[in-house]
């Protein structure tokens, strides 16, 4: 166990509908990011926080945005939901500087 | 631009053998690089992290090593398991990351160990 938790651990969504997953960080950990995971592919980074504040972000259009509250946990939230959004949505938490990253046990989104 | 590749796809193997997962990566500026364990729809586990200035870390029966001037890592299972069967994913963080935090990842290799 990591520590790192994610909810939901399913969900379903209609095309064009908004979401929200959860993510509260390993305890002393400040920094969260978000992947995305397509099915037989490997994570892609969506974004990170830090302090509250997005510290960088991967090729994700804008309509995937973020919160990070303070006390570290984060919420991922996807608007006008596509069917190629359907993936597992893992978080990461970590130390800033790049420092070992934990990851939750993730989110299965399906889009239909 | 980074790109990590991992080889083979998928591998299958009788329990007790010995196995080697290769990862390469095409920038060798990078600032660590770890190994993780992924079961079938399950989150990663982190299974190993070699900073960049590290040749190899073990734990247990693994053991993974790092050339970074040629962009390779490999993770050593020693006498294999059929828990041992699980996705494997190497990710790597780059110097050009700065301080996002970015792990740039291989698409895995599928372990499959046969009791």
């Amino acid at each position: 166990e990591t520590g790192v938790t994610q909810s939901p651990t399913h969900l379903i969504k209609t095309r064009g509908q908004q979401v929200t997953l959860r993510c509260s960080s390993q305890s002393g950990h400040n920094t969260v990011s978000w992947y995305q995971q397509a099915l037989g592919q490997g994570p892609q980074f969506i974004f990170q926080y830090y302090r509250e504040e997005e510290n960088g972000r991967g090729n994700f259009p804008p309509r995937f945005s973020g919160l990070q509250f303070p006390n570290y946990s984060s919420e991922l939230n996807v608007n006008a939901l596509e069917l190629d959004d359907s993936a597992l949505y893992l978080c990461a938490s970590s130390l800033l500087g790049g420092a070992e990253a934990f990851f939750g046990q993730g989110t299965r989104l399906t889009v239909v | 631009k980074q790109e990590v590749t991992q080889i083979p796809a998928a591998l299958s193997v009788p329990e007790g053998e010995n196995l080697v997962l290769n990862c390469s990566f095409t920038d060798s500026a990078i600032y660590n690089l770890q190994w993780f364990r992924q079961d079938p729809g399950k989150g990663l586990t982190s299974l190993l992290l070699i900073q960049s200035s590290q040749r190899e870390q073990t734990s247990g029966r693994l053991n993974a090593s790092l050339d970074k001037s040629s962009g390779r890592s490999t993770l050593y299972i020693a006498a294999s398991q059929p828990g041992d069967s699980a996705t494997y994913l190497c990710a790597v963080r780059g110097l050009r990351s700065g301080n996002t935090g970015k792990l740039i990842f291989g698409q895995g290799t599928t372990l499959q160990v046969k009791p």
